[in-house]
């Protein structure tokens, strides 16, 4: 069974316009992070936000903040004010394990975020 | 800040050649890894270490060895390459301890195209 599941091969919006990205994953583990990486046309992997499984509150970087519901096992990344710049491959990806236990990750597919003007 | 390099950036092998990808990495970090991406299907993860001397195998092991002699230096190696491991591949490392979320720090990716 998939561990991490991003549903939306690819997704467009608008420039200014909010875009929520979904993921949702799979773990018997209490204690597991969740994490967004963003992949530009230039290939690079750039870390956008990490979720703890204990955290109390969403995280938040900038425009992007991560909408975490525990009991249905979903890690949304949602990005306001959406720019050019933002078009990109987005993957979620998650820990099993505590905090230092593994930094092993596990990927989902990716979802192709495209921004028009 | 060179942060995590992987060499070479592209190559093309013929099936039955070896060849090694090269990652090192001046964070001083313990964890070092290296994923294979796919089209379609994410980021796979091939072998990794957890310091100096000790190496595991991740998903997609077969077809690929590493080895760890320093912490900066995580090579991964194909013996005998065949059209499957056509791929990009991402070597990538992190702070490993207590307290430490697993945000994985990446090179810039080697395409590796195998005829």
């Amino acid at each position: 069974a998939q561990k991490i599941t991003q549903t939306q091969p690819g997704m467009f919006v608008q420039e200014k316009e909010a875009v929520t990205l979904d993921c949702t994953y799979d773990t018997s583990d209490p204690s597991y992070g969740l994490f967004w990486y963003k992949q530009p046309s230039s290939g690079e992997m750039i870390f956008l936000i990490y979720q703890g499984s204990y955290d109390q509150q969403n995280a938040t970087e900038g425009r992007y903040s991560l909408n975490f519901q525990k009991a249905r096992k979903s890690a949304n990344l949602v990005i306001s004010a959406s720019q050019l710049g933002d078009s990109a491959m987005y993957f979620c990806a998650m820990r099993e394990g505590a905090e230092g236990s593994t930094d092993k990750l596990i990927f989902g597919t990716g979802t192709r975020l495209q921004v028009f003007p | 800040n060179a942060g995590v390099t992987q060499t070479p950036k592209f190559q093309v092998l013929k099936t039955g050649q070896s060849m090694t990808l090269q990652c090192a990495q001046d964070m001083n970090h313990e964890y070092m890894s290296w994923y294979r991406q796919d089209p379609g299907m994410g980021l796979r993860l091939i072998h990794y270490s957890v310091g100096a001397g000790i190496t595991d195998q991740g998903e997609v092991p077969n077809g690929y060895n590493v080895s760890r002699s320093t912490t900066e230096d995580f090579p991964l190696r194909l013996l005998s390459a065949a059209p499957s491991q056509t791929s990009v591949y991402f070597c990538a490392s992190s702070y490993y301890g207590t307290g430490t979320t697993g945000e994985l720090f990446f090179g810039e990716g080697s395409r590796l195209t195998v005829l």
